[in-house]
């Protein structure tokens, strides 16, 4: 079947630029992950959506970034006033149980 | 504080020249340990779930192992398709999120 999807695969904006990015779980998976990876770094937890739960915010970095996760599917990444320091590599991954399956991720580069 | 440490952090094998990776963790109730594979330019692919200590499961060349304080990934007679990076990532008490460690990177050369 078909697996988590991410749109788009790269994106290259200018500091001081909004970006969203999309992330489509597998068919069926309640919970939904976001996570970043830099350069070097380990994967670094973002956010958490569960079924209709609120979601748990905890890993945000700071205000400038959001998500929302619409219908409890498709669920959109948002970076406001992008900084340089944002540049890395956004996974998504989507859970059915205990088991996250990642998507292949959106390689965000700040200019 | 939840925290997981991989080592080393690259190893080279030459191709059949079998060696572990290691991955060591601190985590209130652990709910899970997973090992995932990551190729460049590509998202982590699912490897195993271990759940606890003695645990054991197999895959073709790879062998994870659990105990209370670290696990083992076993790579017997590689082959040049098992370069990649290795990831290891916990998942404890209440929490949702996995804590991940940094990695090792295995090249295995023909």
């Amino acid at each position: 079947g078909a697996g988590v999807s991410q749109s788009p695969s790269n994106k290259v904006t200018e500091k001081g630029k909004d970006v969203e990015l999309r992330c489509d779980p597998i068919s069926g998976h309640t919970a939904l992950y976001w996570y970043r990876q830099s350069l070097g770094q380990g994967l670094e937890f973002l956010i958490y959506f569960q079924g209709n739960s609120a979601p748990d915010k905890s890993g945000l970095p700071s205000d400038r970034f959001s998500a929302e996760r619409t219908g409890g599917s498709v669920s959109t990444l948002t970076i406001q006033r992008t900084q340089q320091e944002d540049s890395a590599v956004y996974l998504c991954a989507s859970s059915l149980g205990e088991t996250q399956y990642f998507g292949p991720g959106t390689r965000l580069l700040v200019l | 504080e939840d925290q997981v440490t991989q080592s080393p952090e690259a190893l080279r094998l030459q191709e059949g020249e079998s060696s572990s990776l290691n991955c060591s963790y601190t985590v209130s109730g652990l709910r899970g340990l997973f090992w995932y594979r990551q190729d460049p330019g590509k998202g982590p692919e699912f490897l195993f779930t271990l759940y606890s200590a003695g645990e054991e499961k197999e895959k073709e060349r790879l062998k994870a192992t659990l105990t209370k304080k670290e696990s083992f990934l076993h790579i017997t007679a590689p082959k040049p398709e098992d370069s990649a990076t290795y990831l290891c990532a916990v998942r404890g008490g209440s929490q949702g999120n996995l804590i991940f460690g940094k990695g090792t990177k295995l090249s295995v050369k023909p």
